[in-house]
């Protein structure tokens, strides 16, 4: 397997343009994790996905932020319209839901930078 | 909810020698797993070590070892033979019932040569 395939790898927009982040989880896993790293706050949890499911979405900034998870293997995470503050790096991951001794695995991330 | 704290933001070792990265936490739960990441300059998030709570066995993984106290609620990394190659951001984490996991702040391990 492939792993986490996340795109693109880096991203340069203009402030009030519309972001679209791409994951591809690997396949068999059925949660889907959204993380945002930036150097104040560290790594913190956007939003996971349970079977295809929002489960929770508490850590969205707002509602600037969406994510879709259309099937088991696809994600995307979209900003509209994005501002300087959503520079960061965004990493996707994914792990098996049964349980919890299981591990997330990670995408190679994608650095936003909104100018 | 769980929070991870990190109480060191950097940390330096020479290489050959050990190291010990702290992490606590703080939970209601009696059924988790705990992580240590690495994050090196790439920004891979790499996985290091896990150790399941209800095991009272310190994990182990080469060269990499975990100090798990749980009625302290501790879980510390200790880095043996430390190598050029282990410097990196390490991020402590846990995962308890059907919840995504809840990370550290970090900590910068430097290694001088």
């Amino acid at each position: 397997d492939a792993g986490v395939i996340q795109s693109p790898r880096h991203e340069v927009t203009e402030m009030g343009q519309e972001v679209t982040l791409r994951c591809k989880p690997i396949s068999g896993h059925n949660s889907l994790f959204w993380y945002r790293q930036t150097m104040m706050r560290g790594l913190e949890l956007l939003i996971y996905f349970n079977n295809n499911v929002p489960i929770d979405d508490s850590g969205m900034p707002e509602d600037r932020f969406s994510a879709k998870m259309p099937n088991a293997s696809f994600s995307t995470l979209k900003i509209q319209p994005s501002e300087p503050r959503d520079s960061a790096v965004y990493f996707c991951a994914s792990s098996l839901a049964r349980g919890t001794g299981t591990e997330a695995f990670f995408g190679q991330g994608t650095r936003l930078t909104v100018v | 909810a769980q929070t991870v704290t990190q109480s060191q933001p950097e940390m330096s070792v020479q290489e050959a020698e050990t190291v010990t990265l702290s992490c606590t936490y703080d939970t209601s739960e009696s059924d988790y797993y705990l992580f240590w990441y690495k994050q090196p300059p790439s920004r891979q998030m790499i996985l290091v070590i896990r150790q399941e709570a209800y095991k009272q066995q310190n994990a182990t993984e080469n060269r990499f070892s975990v100090n798990f106290q749980k009625a302290a609620k501790s879980f510390s990394l200790k880095i043996s033979d430390s190598q050029l190659g282990d410097a990196a951001m390490y991020f402590c984490a846990y995962r308890g019932g059907n919840t995504p996991l809840v990370f550290g702040k970090g900590t910068r391990l430097s290694v001088i040569a």
